[in-house]
C-alpha cells in the first residue's frame, strides 16, 4: 500500500496569509485527491489533482483560494490562500492505488 | 450523486466482543466502490476495507470485515474481537463511476470498553 507524507503536519496562521502544504506519495498513484474536515466534521472533498494540468474543483471551492499543482504522479500541493478562522481545519491529500485510497496523515490548520 | 448515512453517532462495546457499524448509500451508478476508514484521535485516517459493487463476497481484512447487501443499499462494518486500540471514529464512503472520488458519512465514534 502507499505510504503518504505531508508537510506540515500543523501550523498556526495568521488572518490574511496563505499556507501551501505538500503532499508525497512514496509510490505512483493514479489519482491524488484533496479533502478538508472541519472540526467536528466528515471529510469533505476540495478537488482532485489532475498531474500537469489544472485541479478539477468541487461545487464551492475555487482556484483563487485553493491553488493545487501536481507536477507528477507522486506530488502535489495545495494553497490555502487569504485564510480566515473559517479556514481552520484538517487537510488531508489522499491517493488511489488499484481500488484501495490512502490518506496522509493530514495537516491541522488553525487560523488566527 | 452518492449519499452515505450511518445512522450511529456513537457506539460502545466491551472488550473482546464483535460490533457492527451501520452504513446505508444511495447511488444511481451501476459500478462504485464502499470503504471504511478509521479515525483516531491523532487525526489520521486509516484505510480498513473496500467492497466493490460487483464483488460477490463480502470483503475481509483480518478482525474486519464487511457486511455488504447490495440490495438494501447497506455495507455494514463488523469488528471482531474488539481491542481497546479500536476506539476510535469510524467513516464509511463510496465513490461511483469513474471519478473515484469519495463521499463521506458523519461517521460513528466507537468507544471499547476493558
Amino acid at each position: 500500500s502507499a505510504v503518504i507524507s505531508q508537510k506540515p503536519s500543523r501550523d498556526i496562521c495568521q488572518r490574511g496569509t496563505s499556507l501551501t502544504i505538500q503532499c508525497q506519495v512514496d509510490s505512483q498513484v493514479t489519482m491524488m485527491f484533496w479533502y478538508r474536515q472541519q472540526p467536528g466534521q466528515s471529510l469533505t472533498l476540495i478537488a482532485t489533482a489532475n498531474q500537469g494540468s489544472e485541479a478539477t474543483y468541487e461545487s464551492g471551492f475555487v482556484i483563487d483560494k485553493f491553488p493545487i499543482s501536481r507536477p507528477n504522479l507522486t506530488f502535489s500541493t495545495l494553497t490555502v490562500s487569504n485564510m480566515s478562522p473559517e479556514d481552520s481545519s484538517i487537510y488531508l491529500c489522499s491517493g488511489k492505488q488499484y481500488n484501495e485510497q490512502f490518506f496522509g496523515p493530514g495537516t491541522r490548520l488553525t487560523v488566527l | 450523486a452518492q449519499k452515505i448515512t450511518q445512522t450511529q453517532p456513537g457506539m460502545f462495546v466491551q472488550e473482546k466482543e464483535a460490533v457492527t457499524l451501520d452504513c446505508t448509500y444511495d447511488t444511481s451508478d451501476q459500478s462504485y466502490g464502499l470503504f471504511w476508514y478509521k479515525q483516531p484521535s491523532s487525526g489520521e485516517m486509516i484505510f480498513l476495507i473496500y467492497q466493490g459493487s460487483y464483488d460477490e463476497q463480502n470483503a475481509t481484512e483480518g478482525r474486519y470485515s464487511l457486511n455488504f447487501q447490495k440490495a438494501r443499499k447497506s455495507a455494514n462494518l463488523v469488528i471482531s474481537a474488539s481491542q481497546l486500540g479500536d476506539s476510535a471514529m469510524y467513516f464509511c464512503a463510496n465513490s461511483g463511476g469513474s471519478n473515484y472520488k469519495l463521499t463521506f458519512g458523519k461517521g460513528t465514534l466507537l468507544t471499547v470498553n476493558p
